[in-house]
């Protein structure tokens, strides 16, 4: 069965430093998501993206995030300037269409020090 | 805003034994879906049922249910005869009805653990 895939499973950075979370989503999908989870608390959403551009955002991803979809495979999401408090499981998220349950990944662990 | 509450931090089942995961939620939109993920320790989120606000009937897929009551606000889920893999956290989630102005968000308990022994 199709999987949403994300690289790498645990990621640690210095405080202020750029990262980079990749997702992989499922090939015939469309509509992607990212959601972080920090440690204790709900999964909470970030944003969805949809032809290539941001259909919704919450007001955690502020001007330090960006998604992109550099190719027809990947989407990824950027965080500038890291800060303690963005530690986190980030999941990635597809869907076939709007409506279609949403399909996640394994989650990338990102640990700021 | 929409609230979805799990206000049981933890469970445990014996082993073929029946338990009932509960989750209640908050919105103000007349139709909408609601979910349980259910999380392993292998970390990926795994959808186990799916329930449309506007269908009466209680969804079912194998030993998982559902036990929607939509004036109450409450979707619970029931797995029949556990089993060891069951064991995962469990979250339930709310979706808007995108075309009626909803949002295509996922909002999310905070997980129910469940253990099932042995």
């Amino acid at each position: 069965e199709p999987e949403v895939t994300q690289t790498p499973s645990h990621q640690v950075t210095q405080m202020g430093q750029e990262v980079i979370l990749r997702c992989v989503p499922i090939s015939n999908h469309l509509y992607f998501y990212w959601y972080r989870q920090i440690l204790g608390q709900k999964v909470e959403f970030l944003v969805s993206f949809y032809n290539n551009e941001i259909s919704e955002k919450s007001e955690i991803f502020d001007d330090q995030f960006s998604v992109e979809r550099p190719d027809g495979s990947n989407f990824t999401l950027k965080i500038r300037s890291t800060k303690l408090e963005d530690s986190a499981m980030y999941f990635c998220a597809s869907s076939e269409e709007l409506g279609q349950p949403q399909h996640f990944g394994d989650g990338t662990r990102l640990s700021i020090l | 805003a929409q609230t979805v509450t799990q206000s049981q931090p933890e469970m445990s089942v014996q082993e073929a034994e029946t338990v009932t995961l509960s989750c209640t939620y908050d919105t103000s939109e007349s139709d909408y879906y609601l979910f349980w993920y259910k999380q392993p320790p292998s970390r990926q989120m795994i959808l186990v049922i799916r329930q449309e606000a506007y269908k009466q009937q209680n969804a079912t897929e194998n030993r998982f249910s559902v036990n929607f009551q939509k004036a109450a606000k409450s979707f619970s889920l029931k797995i029949s005869d556990s089993q060891l893999g069951d064991a995962a956290m469990y979250f339930c989630a709310f979706r808007g009805f995108i075309t009626q102005g909803g949002s295509e968000k996922l909002v999310f308990g905070k997980g129910t653990k469940l253990t099932v022994n042995p």
